[in-house]
């Protein structure tokens, strides 16, 4: 198995531009997590789906964040419109139930000028 | 709401020398896992702790679960530059809380 995959690996936008981040799950995985890491505030977690339901979305900053999960092997981070501040790297995680071991993606690194 | 803290937040270590990260939880938890995390990479799964009292081992590193299953700690002895990296506890009820890692830095 290739992991958990996340596309792209580095993104470098400007202020107010619409940014959308994707990730593609483990096979047979049924939750999945999205967090954010910043030497400010840690690894947080924004939301997270099980059975492509969204669960728990308690942690998403604002509505400018959205998440989707349109079916069982894709997933997808949109922030719109981005802001300086939104800066960091985002990791997507999946696991077989949402208390079990977590495999994370290497992540992707966003950059908001 | 559920929090798991982590201490120390940073430790510098001597290369050869021992030391202990400690994971605290506001709850009681059904099971804590650790990950770690080295620089540049992303968090990965170290081991899972389920029962009271728990004592596991992973060559140098020793993982126990309190009695009460509210805390935990991490034990590496004789460390070594392979040890670089941010240690993270999670502690599960319903759901995974990371605490906020320790850092551990190694002077050779």
């Amino acid at each position: 198995d290739a992991g958990v995959i996340q596309s792209p690996r580095h993104e470098v936008t400007e202020m107010g531009q619409e940014v959308t981040l994707r990730c593609k799950p483990i096979s047979g995985h049924n939750s999945l997590f999205w967090y954010r890491q910043t030497m400010m505030r840690g690894l947080e977690l924004l939301i997270y789906f099980n059975n492509n339901v969204p669960i728990d979305d308690s942690g998403m900053p604002e509505d400018r964040f959205s998440a989707k999960m349109p079916n069982a092997s894709f997933s997808t981070l949109k922030i719109q419109p981005s802001e300086p501040r939104d800066s960091a790297v985002y990791f997507c995680a999946s696991s077989f139930d949402n208390y079990n071991e977590q495999f994370f993606g290497p992540g992707t690194r966003l950059t908001v000028l | 709401g559920q929090q798991v803290m982590q201490i120390p937040q940073y430790q510098h270590v001597q290369e050869g020398e021992d030391f202990t990260t400690y994971c605290n939880s506001s709850t009681t938890l059904s099971n804590i896992q650790w990950y770690k995390q080295r620089p540049g990479g992303h968090p990965v799964f170290l081991i899972q702790l389920v029962k009271s009292g728990e004592v596991k081992k992973q060559k140098r590193l020793t993982f126990q679960f309190g009695e009460a299953k509210k805390n935990s700690s991490l034990h590496i002895t004789a460390t070594q530059t392979t040890d670089v990296g941010t240690y993270f506890c999670a502690g599960s009820d319903y759901k995974l809380s990371f605490g906020a890692g320790t850092t551990v830095t190694v002077r050779a």
